[in-house]
């Protein structure tokens, strides 16, 4: 049971343009949920996150929406650069157990490609 | 430099070979995980460690044997190893993950043939 997707495989987008990155989940019990950014033969790089008490976080060229009565978040990225062709993960956490470190539930990830 | 160092970085060995994954850390954070990529799928937690002790194995098999000395470092064992364990081994150390997120390594290249 895959509890957050990321229904589109891949995106194509004219720089200068808004990308958006859409993801799904199904636990209610996620009360925070972050974006994280992967370039070929790197780990993931963390981009931004949302608390479920807010609906929207923005940090530079990145946003994030959160619309938790659809279970759904989106990542806009504007303006598009080629340098942000990456695959974008978004990724979802909840307390476990009572204890602080958590752990994070990631979907199968978007390809992102930003055309000159 | 992104705080996390994982070893080596590409590893090739036989079905019937043992090796050793290292992941280190010096960010003073207290717990440490491997994840699994594999192509099209979604990052698969396989192992969690909080202060040293192991707090999750998520159904991984006993070929797979995770170790942590201390809470900067944190190897993964392998032995008896199957093809379709060929993967990216993610190492990563969080503080409160659920806040911060991961530091993620630059993962290891595994290639079973």
């Amino acid at each position: 049971d895959q509890q957050v997707k990321q229904n589109s495989p891949s995106l194509s987008v004219q720089e200068g343009r808004i990308s958006i990155l859409n993801c799904d989940y199904t636990n209610s019990m996620f009360d925070y949920f972050l974006w994280y950014k992967k370039y070929p033969a790197e780990g993931p790089t963390f981009l931004i996150s949302i608390s479920s008490i807010k609906d929207k976080n923005e940090d530079g060229r990145f946003t994030v929406f959160l619309n938790k009565s659809a279970k759904h978040l989106s990542l806009h990225i504007v303006p598009s650069q080629p340098g942000d062709s990456a695959v974008y993960f978004c990724a979802a956490s909840a307390v476990t157990g009572g204890t602080s470190y958590g752990k994070l539930t990631f979907g199968q990830g978007t390809i992102l490609t930003v055309h000159p | 430099e992104t705080g996390v160092t994982q070893t080596p970085r590409h590893l090739v060995m036989g079905m019937t070979n043992k090796k050793s994954l290292k992941c280190e850390q010096h960010l003073g954070h207290n717990a440490m995980y491997w994840y699994k990529q594999s192509a099209k799928k979604p990052l698969e937690l396989m192992f969690v460690y909080n202060f040293k002790e192991q707090t999750e194995n998520n159904s991984v098999p006993s070929r797979f044997s995770p170790e942590c000395p201390n809470s900067s470092h944190l190897f993964l064992h392998l032995h008896t190893l199957q093809p379709e364990d060929s993967a990216l081994y993610l190492c990563a150390s969080s503080q409160d993950a659920r806040v911060y997120g991961y530091t993620f390594g630059s993962g290891t290249r595994l290639t079973v043939v």
